[in-house]
């Protein structure tokens, strides 16, 4: 089964700064998709960016950008230019290309810091 | 992208009564799917709701508890059935287009007293 990790529980951010967060993945599969979902207080699950991983190059969306290493399994969100909007759980997820059932990781809580 | 429409937003609800939440989706949709988010933790599925069929649960999930009803492609309601506290959650739908990133409604929190 696939499994999500997301190995910082929390992490904290001056405004302005940029920040990294960690994700893991194990797969058997070689054709998946892979999503940042960013949930603010208002428990509204947004979606930030998403990654084929078929493609090599790394998504970007605006301020937020991925470092996807397929080989490694790992899919680490960078947000630049950190904003006070920013503060919220960050959910690491997968999806098969054959399923759309999504598998999330634990979450990382986001502070910053004005 | 879908916009999901989830209600109610929260209730608190007696031990042993039943609470039905409802998810509209204002495009047709294959797939939604309802999810758990105990406090603290992060989103499981329950259950994928397939229209014109029974829906699709995960281990430790069960038909009796969570009854699951999807008339057709733009509509779905999850029951949560004989609550008790620890029933306490956030209740997510989601929908989503084969290969589309799903996109989620608002979330029920569901309070058992």
């Amino acid at each position: 089964a696939q499994t999500v990790t997301q190995s910082q529980p929390e992490m904290s951010v001056q405004e302005a700064e940029t920040v990294t967060l960690s994700c893991t993945y194990d797969t058997s599969e070689s054709d998946y998709y892979l999503f940042w979902y960013k949930q603010p207080p208002s428990r509204q699950m947004i979606l930030v960016i998403r990654q084929e991983a078929y493609k090599q190059q790394n998504a970007t969306e605006n301020r937020f950008s991925v470092n996807f290493q397929k080989a490694a399994k790992s899919f680490s969100l960078k947000i630049s230019d950190s904003q006070l909007g920013d503060a919220a759980m960050y959910f690491c997820a997968y999806r098969e290309t054959s399923g759309s059932r999504l598998t999330f990781g634990e979450g990382t809580q986001l502070t910053v810091n004005p | 992208s879908a916009v999901i429409s989830q209600k109610p937003s929260r209730d608190i609800c007696q031990r042993g009564t039943s609470l039905t939440i409802q998810c509209q989706v204002d495009s047709q949709v294959t797939m939604m799917f309802w999810y758990r988010q105990q406090p603290g933790q992060s989103l499981t599925l329950i259950a994928t709701a397939n229209q014109g069929s029974e829906a699709t649960y995960e281990s430790g999930f069960v038909i009796d508890k969570f009854p699951i009803s999807r008339p057709n492609l733009t509509f779905s309601t999850l029951t949560v059935s004989n609550m008790s506290p620890e029933d306490s959650s956030i209740y997510l739908c989601s929908a989503g287009i084969r290969n589309q990133p799903q996109h989620f409604g608002d979330g029920t929190r569901l309070s058992i007293l």
